[in-house]
């Protein structure tokens, strides 16, 4: 079975500062991974997908992930944080066959401090 | 183009009371699936639809029913209500590639609040 685990619930960043969101997965097949952001009272917009080309992933707001296979992560990045970017962030897995059901991970809150 | 549209927006029912929540996916799609998103929580898959048959199905139990109709638009129905039905139910479409069932990336809804008191 598929898993995602999404380490820190919370994350708080200066504006202007890196923000880095953290991924890992499990999977018994290779997988397909999103990032997903959620604002309050919204449903999810797609951020970035990786589904086997270039490992690294550039998404929409400046956003950037990596798949590292031997780390089983896809972390997500971005060089500068914006206080538009405060929002729930979610990873989530698919595999490659079949329907693709995505399985999320619990979610990274993440503000930003003016 | 119009996105993923989901009605009604809020719900409010009691206990033991039944449900429907329906989506429109997004224009080209012919593929929905459903999420249930309790507070504080990642969404859990509860079941995909694909050429009006239920393709796949989460672990959610028989009072967890759907439907999806010509047009490609669905409706997810839940009987007997408990509180712990309350969540954000989202839908997302897609498009099967190549006659299916695999899909292309799901696009989401803005959801329906449920509140089951």
């Amino acid at each position: 079975a598929q898993s995602v685990t999404q380490l820190g619930s919370h994350v708080s960043v200066s504006e202007g500062a890196l923000v880095l969101l953290r991924c890992n997965y499990s999977s018994s097949v290779p997988p397909y991974l999103f990032w997903y952001v959620q604002y309050p009272n919204q449903g999810l917009q797609l951020l970035l997908k990786y589904t086997s080309a270039a490992t690294l992933v550039k998404g929409i707001n400046g956003f950037e992930a990596e798949f590292k296979k031997s780390e089983t992560s896809f972390h997500l990045t971005k060089p500068s944080a914006h206080m538009s970017d405060a929002a729930e962030y979610f990873c989530a897995v698919s595999d490659r066959g079949g329907a693709q059901k995505l399985v999320f991970g619990q979610g990274t809150r993440l503000t930003i401090n003016p | 183009d119009a996105g993923v549209t989901q009605s009604p927006t809020h719900l409010i029912k009691t206990r033991g009371q039944q449900v429907t929540l329906r989506c429109s996916p997004k224009s080209g799609h012919d593929t929905v699936s459903w999420y249930q998103q309790a507070l504080g929580q990642g969404p859990q898959f509860i079941f995909q639809y694909y050429e009006e048959e239920e393709r796949q199905r989460g672990n959610f139990p028989d009072r967890f029913s759907g439907h999806q109709f010509p047009n490609y638009s669905s409706e997810l129905n839940v009987n007997a209500l408990l509180l712990g039905d309350s969540a954000l139910y989202l839908c997302a479409s897609s498009l099967a590639i190549a006659g299916g069932p695999r899909q292309e990336t799901q696009y989401f809804g803005p959801g329906t609040r449920l509140l089951v008191l």
